[in-house]
């Protein structure tokens, strides 16, 4: 099974509400990830967790908090977001090598998320 | 760095004719390599790697790309497009023990019937 779970599919929410969006995988994968992506564009990288600890931030904005509950969850919670913030968030997923070395990563469906 | 470049940001082709998206990389030492798809509103689907094996790699839905070094290339190829096929085609790079892809800006793939 390589799949990748995330809830909610859509989201819509105001500049003061706080929201978080999650991500399950059953894979037995130890480096999970949240990315960004807008309309027409590749996706870009947020956070990754490897072994439940976060590894990278890739200077992402404060009102987005990364969390990894366990080996199989990761969590983006959302707090006084902006317009510009709407974007399609993609979780994946993927096996660890050797020294940390990265496989493929796994994609789920992503949150689209609308801040009014 | 590592960088990638997705020649063609649009790419339309017939259906059954030949579909070639076209990657190249730069890197001091062969990465791994893999394509991507995106369909409409969905998230994105492995469609082939490579990871210093075979250098012609055969993926899912009848792609396959072939890493060539003397180039720094890794295009993906399919011999007979279907309308199924359309979609954005995400080209990424990994250095060894590295935990990040990088991206090209995509193909997007377009099939007239």
């Amino acid at each position: 099974d390589t799949e990748v779970t995330q809830t909610p599919k859509h989201l819509v929410m105001g500049m003061t509400n706080k929201k978080s969006l999650k991500c399950e995988q059953h894979m037995g994968h130890r480096a999970m990830y949240w990315y960004k992506q807008k309309a027409k564009k590749p996706p870009e990288l947020m956070f990754v967790y490897s072994y439940e600890k976060l590894s990278i931030n890739e200077s992402v904005p404060s009102r987005f908090s990364p969390e990894c509950p366990n080996s199989s969850l990761l969590n983006l919670h959302l707090h006084a977001l902006q317009p510009e913030d709407s974007a399609l968030y993609l979780c994946a997923s993927s096996p660890l090598g050797r020294q940390g070395a990265g496989y493929e990563q796994y994609f789920g469906p992503g949150t689209r998320l609308t801040v009014t | 760095a590592q960088s990638v470049t997705q020649l063609g940001s649009h790419v339309s082709v017939s259906e059954g004719a030949l579909v070639l998206l076209r990657c190249n990389y730069s890197s001091s030492v062969p990465p791994y390599l893999f394509w991507y798809v995106q369909y409409p509103n969905q998230g994105l689907q492995l469609l082939l790697k490579y990871t210093s094996a075979a250098t012609l790699v055969k993926g899912i839905n009848g792609f396959e790309a072939e890493f060539k070094k003397s180039e720094t290339s890794f295009h993906l190829t399919k011999p007979s497009a279907h309308m199924r096929d359309a979609a954005e085609y995400f080209c990424a790079v990994s250095d060894v023990g590295a935990q990040k892809l990088v991206f090209g800006q995509g193909t997007r793939l377009t099939i007239n019937p």
